[in-house]
């Protein structure tokens, strides 16, 4: 069975870079049915794609963040990651990683979601 | 970017209760719009995917309608494990973008 697990500080700086990584197991990320992909959601309040990876390594962003955003994928490590730079109190949020499946050309939903990881930015 | 937009934003229903939430595009996204459910504390799990096909496991009770910009998720009869937030998601262009959800509450 296919599982998701989000690693990383608990507690980041003002200005500094937020870094997670996602461990995938139970599967392989090679597969080219599948994408990978980060959510977050602030305390309190909805969810929010941040961006998605193939595991060719193309990404696409959400426009609001894309200055910030770097995602990565590492399939030798069966890994995925995420740095948000410049971060300030409203990058305080939940982040999760996700599988994005589809069938041939359509993407259709995030389907296996990790447990999510709080993440603080404070001083 | 498309938004999307749902009602209501908060309901207050009892066991046994058909609920229905709905979800509006800001426009066209054909059929490309999944449900999840969200419990306190926990990740999100895929209900619908393609407005109307239930994810595998997911109880009969749930299912969805729709195309273009309005879509239905219907729940039709409310169990205890039921009460939560649901949250439609469009994959017809990026950016993927989240309804603001719907809070479904006890009576």
């Amino acid at each position: 069975q296919l599982q998701l697990q989000e690693s990383g500080p608990g507690l980041v700086k003002p200005s500094e870079t937020l870094s997670l990584t996602c461990t995938v197991s139970g599967g392989s990320m090679n597969s080219g049915t599948y994408y990978w992909g980060w959510i977050r959601q602030p305390p309190g309040k909805g969810l929010e794609w941040i961006g998605t990876v193939y595991y060719s390594g193309i990404t696409y962003y959400n426009p609001s963040l894309k200055s910030r955003v770097t995602i990565s994928v590492d399939t030798s490590k069966n890994q995925f990651s995420l740095k948000l730079s410049s971060v300030t109190a409203t990058d305080t949020a939940v982040y999760y990683c996700a599988r994005l499946w589809g069938r041939g050309a359509s993407i259709l939903a995030f389907d296996v979601w990790g447990q999510g990881t709080m993440v603080t930015v404070s001083s | 970017d498309i938004q999307l937009t749902q009602s209501p934003s908060f309901l207050s229903a009892s066991v046994g209760d058909r609920v229905t939430i709905t979800c509006r595009a800001s426009q066209g996204i054909s059929n490309y719009l999944a449900w999840y459910q969200q419990k306190p504390g926990r990740a999100p799990k895929l209900l619908i995917y393609a407005a109307s096909s239930l994810q595998s496991g997911v109880p009969s009770r749930f299912s969805g309608s729709g195309s273009g910009t309005e879509f239905t998720l219907t729940i039709s009869s409310l169990q205890p494990e039921d009460f939560a937030t649901y949250y439609c998601q469009h994959f017809n262009s990026y950016p993927f973008t989240f309804g603001p959800g719907t809070k479904v509450d006890i009576k």
